[in-house]
């Protein structure tokens, strides 16, 4: 039973470049969420997917940008890349978006913008 | 907006001694749950709280949800070297699965 695979693992941008991250959910699991985890912090909610539509969106201006297929998987997007952006890009899923289901973290990507 | 404060920052320990860490909520939580990040790792989920005043133990761990629904705490008992790592609570105020993260409490253990 594969968990939540991402890639690409490490990615290195410059400046106002554009990134796409990819998310494949745990075997079963229908909703996606991202998070952003700079080095010494928590991770912070980016946006969850379901039913292939953004259902909760944190505090992230409109640079950020998903999306979700019909077999559950996601992209994240970032445009226009600032070097505050450089960090962990965690994905996880659960069974459904409600909060009664533990989170599945998968390996994250890690972003670095020069 | 919503704020998860978690203390203390760091905390070192020997080896044997206990360990606690503890967490609030600017608001009262629907729940309340608890990860473990190794270093170099991503965050794995320890437990779930949900009801007001839970208790909750797993071997050596102990989870306590508040009264009220805006705090938490996570207790060690007798630390060994493999609980070294950073440890989460998230809380969920409106039962969606949104999670918002504490800083984290950062746990080494001596041997």
């Amino acid at each position: 039973d594969a968990g939540v695979t991402q890639s690409p693992t490490h990615l290195i941008k410059t400046r106002g470049q554009q990134v796409t991250l990819r998310c494949s959910p745990k075997s079963g699991h229908d909703t996606v969420s991202w998070y952003q985890q700079a080095l010494g912090q928590g991770p912070q909610f980016i946006f969850q997917y379901y039913e292939e539509e953004e259902r909760q969106r944190g505090n992230f201006p409109d640079r950020f940008s998903g999306h979700q297929f019909p077999n559950y998987s996601s992209e994240l997007n970032v445009n226009a890349l600032l070097l505050g952006d450089s960090a962990l890009y965690l994905c996880a899923s659960s069974l459904v978006p409600g909060g009664l289901y533990e989170q599945y973290f998968g390996p994250g990507t890690r972003l670095t913008v020069t | 907006g919503q704020q998860v404060m978690q203390i203390p920052q760091y905390q070192h320990v020997q080896e044997g001694e206990d360990f606690t860490t503890y967490c609030n909520s600017s608001t009262t939580l629907s729940n309340i749950q608890w990860y473990k990040q190794r270093p170099g790792g991503h965050p794995v989920f320890l437990i779930q709280l949900v009801k007001s005043g839970e208790v909750k133990k797993q071997k050596r761990l102990t989870f306590q949800f508040g009264e009220a629904k805006k705090n938490s705490s996570l207790h060690i008992t007798a630390t060994q070297t493999t609980d070294v790592g950073t440890y989460f609570c998230a809380g969920d105020s409106s039962n969606t699965g949104k999670l918002i993260f504490g800083q984290g409490t950062t746990l080494q253990v001596k041997p």
